[in-house]
């Protein structure tokens, strides 16, 4: 199966900073179809899993535009502008490109 | 408005089944897919299988000896079941339209 590895656990900023979290994945996720397989997801206590990113770069409706997906291959990078307090929260990628999908462990964004 | 609910006991016994209920509006499920995915408690998360709009369905291979989805069109519903259980199944249990939209999650304990 493709394993996908988020390296840092944690991430500690303060609010108004940029930050970048990663994903690479142990193998492409690539198709044929010019797209890349990778998705991104916020976790929230008490709220619902939101879907940020999919195909690598592409925000779902209502994602502000803060939230910018890059990459392609094996490494992929989430990253947030100007971050909100909002915004500290638990990140995923997962890929779609085979089955099993599989997610990242998750990267824990925390207050500086 | 599209909306997902999971439902089902809270608390199951080591080696019974597992029967979880995803009722779905807003979509047809004859043109989507669902899928489930489940966090144990403080941990990551894992995608456990999905049913298609044609009703075709694919499963974790970890999962796969143990596990079935179906869906009653009619009812708007999908199902999850789950065998021999044990305390390590113990999780929130989440179904998902498409792996972007979420439901809220039902927690699932695995105890005598």
């Amino acid at each position: 199966q493709i394993m996908l590895t988020q390296q840092a656990e944690s991430l500690w900023i303060s609010p108004g900073e940029r930050v970048s979290i990663t994903c690479r994945a142990s193998q492409s996720l690539l198709y044929t179809d010019g797209k890349h397989y990778l998705s991104w997801y916020q976790q929230r206590p008490g709220q619902t899993t939101k879907a940020l990113i999919y195909h690598a770069s592409v925000r779902t409706d209502g994602v502000p535009t803060r939230f910018i997906g890059s990459g392609s291959g094996t490494e992929f990078t989430l990253s947030i502008e100007h971050v909100q307090p909002e915004d500290f929260a638990i990140y995923y990628c997962l890929q779609t490109l085979k089955s099993p999908y599989t997610f990242g462990a998750g990267t824990k964004l925390e207050l500086k | 408005q599209v909306q997902l609910k999971e439902s089902g006991p809270g608390l199951v016994q080591p080696s019974q089944t597992l029967s979880l209920t995803c009722t779905v509006s807003g979509f047809s499920l004859t043109s989507n897919s669902v899928h489930w995915v489940r966090q144990p408690p403080g941990k990551g998360l894992e995608w456990m299988g999905g049913i298609w709009g044609d009703g075709s369905t694919d499963y974790n291979s970890a999962l796969k000896s143990r596990l079935s989805i179906s869906r009653d069109t009619s009812k708007s519903q999908v199902f999850l079941k789950m065998n021999s259980l044990q305390t390590d199944d113990t999780a929130i249990y989440f179904c998902t339209l498409h792996l972007i939209l979420w439901g809220q999650g039902v927690m699932v304990t695995v105890s005598s």
